[in-house]
């Protein structure tokens, strides 16, 4: 079953913040989070593992709920090039660790 | 920096032919998975590929579609007799099975006329 991601858009002002979720039914063993821009392959942000273990890239971070099987994803002080789709992936622990991706978050960050 | 790499990056084909699609894993993974993503739509798994077998399979890798690792470096995605509903982004991806991070390759575009 998919993982549900919310909002399903968002637009921004350059340099705003914004918080991407995603929740499942499923235990999760990790959930991966993407980013896409149109045309292109989805590019690896970072992945947080069970444990609830939170973690930073620059003005990018994600927190991991076990207990809730949810995560988000924070973006802060936006930047243009932030524009994008961001899909969560979330694996549950299967041995083939496959990802089963949610429907995507359009994030439009304006001048 | 290694990765994924897919060829050809944009495929035209007539329903009912035959199309390979062919990606180059980086090197030390031991993982590769295909995806496929419909225009505008969310990523959706078709099948794993571990130890020289398919490991898992979604409900959309029907007999029509192979996947072959024939010489230890190329996976290829095999389409027998290519459907309108084929078209769509194919992603090769890899994971090493140490780091867990799922590296995208940049996609085949499948276009079924």
């Amino acid at each position: 079953q998919q993982p549900v991601q919310s909002p399903q858009a968002v637009i921004l002002r350059e340099g705003e913040d914004a918080v991407i979720n995603c929740s499942s039914s499923k235990a999760l063993y990790s959930v991966h989070w993407y980013r896409q821009k149109h045309g292109e392959a989805p590019v690896f942000l970072m992945i947080l593992l069970k444990g609830g273990e939170q973690k930073g890239h620059e003005k990018i971070s994600a927190s991991f709920n076990e207990k809730k099987q949810q995560s988000s994803l924070y973006l802060t002080a936006s930047q243009l090039s932030y524009s994008g789709t961001y899909f969560c992936g979330t694996d549950s622990g299967g041995s083939n660790y496959k990802l089963t991706f949610g429907k995507g978050t359009l994030l439009t960050v304006n001048p | 920096e290694p990765e994924v790499t897919q060829t050809p990056s944009h495929q035209v084909t007539q329903m009912g032919q035959e199309v390979i699609l062919r990606c180059v894993p980086i090197s030390n993974h031991l993982y590769f998975y295909w995806y496929r993503q419909i225009l505008g739509q969310k990523v959706e798994f078709l099948v794993s590929f571990y130890n020289n077998e398919i490991s898992e399979k979604s409900e959309i890798f029907d007999d029509q579609f192979s996947v072959e690792r024939p010489d230890g470096s190329n996976f290829t995605l095999k389409i027998r007799s290519t459907k309108l509903e084929d078209s769509a982004m194919y992603f090769c991806a890899s994971f090493g099975g140490r780091t867990y991070e799922q590296y995208f390759g940049p996609g085949t575009r499948l276009t079924v006329t």
